[in-house]
């Protein structure tokens, strides 16, 4: 199947540093991605839509000046949490959805990357 | 707003079982749901998508069914194994959306 990695996978930051998580399609391109938030023991909560070529659409109470996403390429998103505090800290997962299937195609996660405040 | 329930947050049953998870939503009907697994530390992978006007789908040990009028879903899994322990996670989308995910079900099958 479709693959999407994510890196880094784990990151240890200082309170104040910004920190960009990298999520690439391998083998399909992706003209949507998504990106998630996820706190341990609940579900996925979808944080922004991230397009090609243009800006990401956020869902209601998501910073986009704390959470940068910008999609240059059909094959990579990224998330800069800039300022990153405490509260920041949490698991965060992109997916992609083949460009070649509708809205309805399965998303391809990538493997999450966690990251934790000091 | 939709609210999507899934029956409990753990479920243990015996290995050579078949587990029945359950994906509840209150608002109108989605026109696609899907099921995916979550294993901890990692992320979501698909299994099935189901449409409105399907009934139920299968793959191998899988089986989901759809039934808009309980506003319901129901996954199985035949004769379970160790290793389908995981969390399961069913998602709603409605045309034109992206979509919504929910608070999934932790699967424990017991040798």
């Amino acid at each position: 199947g479709a693959v999407v990695s994510q890196h880094p996978s784990r990151v240890i930051c200082k309170s104040g540093t910004s920190v960009k998580i990298e999520c690439r399609s391998l083998d399909f391109q992706a003209t949507t991605m998504f990106w998630y938030r996820q706190f341990p023991k609940q579900s996925l909560m979808l944080m922004a839509t991230s397009n090609e070529g243009s800006k990401a659409t956020y869902e209601q109470g998501v910073e986009k000046d704390k959470f940068l996403i910008n999609h240059a390429s059909l094959t990579l998103s990224t998330l800069t949490v800039t300022s990153a505090h405490p509260e920041d800290s949490s698991f965060y997962i992109c997916s992609a959805r083949d460009r070649g299937q509708g809205w309805t195609g399965e998303l391809f996660f990538g493997e999450g990357s966690r990251l934790t405040v000091l | 707003s939709q609210k999507i329930e899934q029956n409990s947050e753990a479920l243990n049953i015996q290995e050579g079982k078949t587990a029945t998870l359950t994906c509840n939503y209150t608002n109108y009907s989605p026109a696609y749901l899907q099921w995916y697994r979550q294993d901890p530390g990692r992320g979501p992978v698909f299994l099935l998508l189901i449409r409105e006007n399907e009934k139920e789908k299968r793959k191998e040990r899988l089986k989901v069914t759809f039934d808009t009028t309980l506003k319901q879903s129901l996954f199985h899994i035949t004769a379970s194994q160790p290793a389908d322990s995981a969390t399961y996670l069913c998602a709603l989308a409605y045309y034109g959306q992206n979509f919504v995910f929910g608070p999934g079900t932790r699967l424990s099958v017991l040798p």
